[in-house]
């Protein structure tokens, strides 16, 4: 059974710093997806990782994909109070289905 | 292109009332999906359409839930009679799922918020 876990569940940041939030799953799989979620909105797409070492970027956001280690970390740059959000990673099984980690609530504070 | 619709936004209800919610995919996705998803936590699949068939129900608490696709396109979920649990946010999504593409991304709606008292 395909398991997906994320860390932090909960962070709190100042503007400015940079940090990072891991996704590890459980079994082989060649996609990953990154969604961002506002309070009280639904999911946004940020990212679609497919393939070993990719890495994509978008503004102050970098993700990337280590399918060796079944590892995806979203790293967050010199964090601004807009990206304030709970983050999701999910992974693609054979279904077509995600399954979702629990989320990150990320808190950027001025 | 359009995004993916769904109706009502809000809908308050007292326990043992009946639902439907609606949702109508992206233009052309065949794959539909309807998630509940309860405050503080991740979407919770409960049932997946291609085109107007079921993929897979097994999350789907069929006593109370059901869902239909009829003719492919649109879908509507119904709860009968709800829960004080059944309180959270139904997210429809769509899905190209095409074999060319291999992303399978899913785009969501914006959901309806479920108030059951």
């Amino acid at each position: 059974e395909l398991k997906v876990e994320q860390n932090p569940l909960f962070l709190s940041m100042q503007e400015g710093k940079n940090y990072t939030i891991y996704c590890n799953y459980s079994t082989t799989s060649d996609r990953l997806y990154w969604y961002r979620q506002d309070p009280g909105k639904s999911l946004e797409s940020l990212f679609v990782l497919l393939s070993n070492g990719a890495v994509k970027q978008e503004g102050r956001l970098m993700a990337s994909l280590d399918t060796k280690a079944r590892l995806s970390t979203l790293h967050i740059t010199a964090a601004v109070h807009d990206l304030s959000a709970t983050y999701f990673c999910a992974v693609g099984d054979s279904n077509y289905q995600l399954i979702w980690g629990a989320g990150t609530k990320l808190i950027i504070k001025p | 292109e359009a995004g993916v619709a769904q109706s009502p936004r809000y809908k308050i209800i007292e326990k043992r009332q009946s639902v439907a919610f609606w949702c109508n995919p992206i233009s052309g996705h065949a794959t539909l999906y309807w998630y509940q998803q309860i405050l503080g936590q991740g979407p919770k699949l409960l049932i997946q359409f291609q085109n107007n068939g079921v993929v897979d129900d097994s999350q789907l608490p069929k006593d109370r839930f059901s869902a239909e696709r009829l003719k492919g396109v649109d879908s509507t979920l119904k709860i009968q009679p709800a829960k004080l649990e059944d309180s959270a946010v139904y997210l429809c999504a769509s899905s190209l799922n095409s074999f060319a593409s291999a992303i399978y991304e899913q785009y969501f709606g914006p959901g309806t918020r479920l108030t059951v008292t």
